[in-house]
């Protein structure tokens, strides 16, 4: 099946750093890409939609100038978590959705500690 | 806000079929009923999907009442790394969005 990755699968960072997270799929083309983050023992919340060649869609409460997403490529989406806060820890999971099926895959999840 | 509704929690015996309820009354003629799970501190895994009709596949069989306004996971013989979060979600294309699902338990 289609299989989408996800690097790195943690980090540490110290408070004020960015960090960079990227979103692969592997074996297809993603014209759409999603970010969702989720707190624990809490679901997945929706962070932003990811167009290739476009602007991010952001929900509402999600700031744009401190999670910067870029689609560059139909494989590759990345979310740069800009000056993190130790309240921006969390685990970030993306999905990635096939251009021919529409069919979405989700990454492994990218687990985010800011000490 | 989810458009699902699941039991927080539910134990099922090692061995023993798991059946997992899902309420969406309000779901439309075009959306897809969704199951994935989610084993701790992983991405959700797909495990099947259906429109009305029943289907099985080889983790688990979805079984979809004739309005559509409830459907049941099954997982036939659980074992113990059948333990996570299961979603039920109704998508008809666009992102997902999860409810708080249901921690299955399965007990040796």
């Amino acid at each position: 099946g289609a299989v989408v990755s996800q690097h790195p699968s943690r980090v540490i960072c110290k408070s004020g750093t960015s960090v960079k997270i990227e979103c692969r799929s592997l074996d297809f083309q993603a014209t759409t890409m999603f970010w969702y983050r989720q707190f624990p023992k809490q679901s997945l919340m929706l962070m932003a939609t990811s167009n290739e060649g476009s602007k991010a869609t952001y929900e509402q409460g999600v700031e744009k100038d401190k999670f910067l997403i870029n689609h560059a490529s139909l494989t590759l989406s990345t979310l740069t978590v800009t000056s993190a806060h130790p309240e921006d820890s969390s685990f970030y999971i993306c999905s990635a959705e096939a251009e021919i099926s529409y069919e979405q895959y989700f990454g492994p999840g990218t687990r985010l500690t800011v000490t | 806000d989810a458009k699902t509704t699941q039991p927080p929690s539910m134990d099922c015996a090692e061995g023993r079929a798991a059946n997992l309820p899902c309420n969406h009354s309000t779901i439309s003629g075009n959306e897809y009923v969704y199951w994935y799970r989610q084993i701790h501190s992983q991405g959700p895994q797909y495990i099947i999907h259906g429109l009305k009709n029943n289907e099985t596949n080889e983790m688990a069989s979805l079984i979809i009442t004739e309005d559509r306004k409830s459907s049941t996971l099954i997982l036939p013989h659980a074992t113990l790394r059948d333990t996570a979060v299961y979603y039920c979600i109704v998508h008809s294309g666009q992102n997902f969005v999860f409810g708080p699902g249901t921690r299955l338990s399965v007990l040796p």
